[in-house]
């Protein structure tokens, strides 16, 4: 089972805020995000502890909710080089360190 | 290296003949993934190395697909007997390991069978 994303797509002007959001249906031990651009590989952005340590983009901000099993992604005064797929990923821990993608989200800026 | 490197970036090969994908992974990752990912879809597990462990396959979709680790390093990925429902983009990646570092990806082979 892989990790639920909402919105599937979202479309924003320049400028415009947005919010992604990513939800489990299994404890985990860490969230990661992911921003892939067409036609290249993914790019890590952030990970989420379990315990709320962030490490990642300074200007990319997310949340991580251990108990829901829920985590967001929060992009503030989007720039048009923000557009691609963003991936919610799961690492439900255990012995091997090993992620589940969700499907993603579509997110196009406009100028 | 800098990055992780994978070759070729392009293969087209005829169906039922056998390919074999190359992965660099960044100096000093122990850990070596390979994910495929279909077109405009999300990003699909297949194998997973650590170190000297034995590797995670319980992401491979056949036995026609295998991948090995050499020196720790350096990996291939083999895929006998190719059909069209093989025809992806194959992704490499490699971490240092959990708590706070993320996957570096390479830019892929993209597997098209005819």
């Amino acid at each position: 089972q892989q990790p639920v994303q909402s919105p599937q797509a979202v479309i924003l002007r320049e400028g415009e805020d947005a919010v992604i959001n990513c939800s489990s249906s299994k404890a985990l031990y860490s969230v990661h995000w992911y921003r892939q651009k067409h036609g290249e590989a993914p790019v890590f952005l952030m990970i989420l502890l379990k315990g709320g340590e962030q490490k990642g983009h300074e200007k990319i901000s997310a949340s991580f909710n251990e108990k829901k099993q829920q985590s967001s992604l929060y992009l503030t005064a989007s720039q048009l080089s923000y557009s691609g797929t963003y991936f919610c990923v799961e690492d439900s821990g255990g012995s091997n360190y090993k992620l589940t993608f969700g499907k993603g989200t579509l997110l196009t800026v406009n100028p | 290296g800098a990055g992780v490197s994978q070759s070729p970036s392009n293969k087209v090969t005829e169906k039922g003949k056998d390919v074999e994908l190359r992965c660099d992974p960044i100096s000093g990752h122990t850990a070596l993934y390979w994910y495929r990912q279909s077109l405009g879809q999300g990003l699909e597990f297949l194998i997973y190395f650590q170190g000297n462990s034995a590797p995670d396959k319980s992401g491979l979709p056949s036995d026609r697909f295998s991948a090995e680790r050499t020196g720790g390093s350096v990996s291939t990925l083999t895929i006998q007997r190719t059909q069209q429902e093989d025809s992806a983009v194959y992704l490499c990646a490699s971490s240092l390991g959990r708590d706070g570092y993320g996957y570096t990806f390479g830019s892929g082979t993209r597997l098209t069978v005819v």
